[in-house]
């Protein structure tokens, strides 16, 4: 069954520094979104992306974030300079089709660690 | 506002034992989907009920949706110890691109 992958499994950097998390969609996905979880709260909505364009973000997705499909398969999630509350879980999820009525298929999952 | 709170935030029971937990929220949504997650994994969607449903059944799994109390539950029949995971609801909006919006979840332990 084919399944969304994310590298790295676990990333650790400087504050202030660059990261990029990646992720490989299902092949004939369309949508494709980013959430993250801090350590034992609720999974929290990060962006989405369809057709090379964000579609929606949450305020989380401030100046620091960015996402794109460089190749036409990984999509990435680059935070240019992290802070220490950037600390998380971080999942990408895909979609067939946009939207209401069907489930996302998450990745694993990036634990980035900031210090 | 917080959309998606699940209660209890614990549940501790048996095997072969139901547990049941709830998820409310507070807008109107057009989905509520239930997730489960392993200590430490990814979330793997369990089942997904639409606002004009108001029951689904998968395997041993059986949501209620009461979008008059903007409500649901989760009840999982028979538990094993294998289903001890952390479960969230997630619900969906017409005036969004399918982004979703959690809960916090009830963590559940099945014990032998």
């Amino acid at each position: 069954e084919p399944e969304v992958t994310q590298t790295p499994s676990h990333q650790v950097t400087q504050m202030g520094q660059e990261v990029i998390l990646r992720c490989v969609p299902i092949s004939n996905h369309l949508y494709f979104y980013w959430y993250r979880q801090i350590l034992g709260q609720k999974v929290e909505f990060l962006v989405s992306f369809y057709n090379n364009e964000i579609s929606e973000k949450s305020e989380i997705f401030d100046d620091q974030f960015s996402v794109e499909r460089p190749d036409g398969s990984n999509f990435t999630l680059k935070i240019r300079s992290t802070k220490l509350e950037d600390s998380a879980m971080y999942f990408c999820a895909t979609n067939r089709i946009a939207g209401v009525y069907n489930e996302q298929f998450f990745g694993p999952g990036t634990r980035l660690t900031v210090l | 506002s917080q959309q998606g709170e699940e209660d209890p935030q614990a549940l501790s029971i048996q095997e072969g034992e139901n547990a049941t937990m709830n998820c409310s929220y507070k807008t109107s949504i057009n989905n509520l989907q239930w997730y489960r997650q392993n200590s430490g994994r990814g979330l793997v969607h369990l089942i997904l009920i639409r606002s004009n449903e108001r029951e689904k059944h998968s395997g041993r799994l059986r949501v209620t949706l009461d979008t008059s109390k903007k409500s649901s539950s989760l009840l999982i029949t028979a538990s094993r110890a294998a289903d001890t995971a952390s479960y969230f609801c997630a619900t969906g909006t017409t005036d969004s691109w399918g982004k979703l919006q959690f809960g916090a979840g009830t963590q559940v332990v099945v014990t032998p």
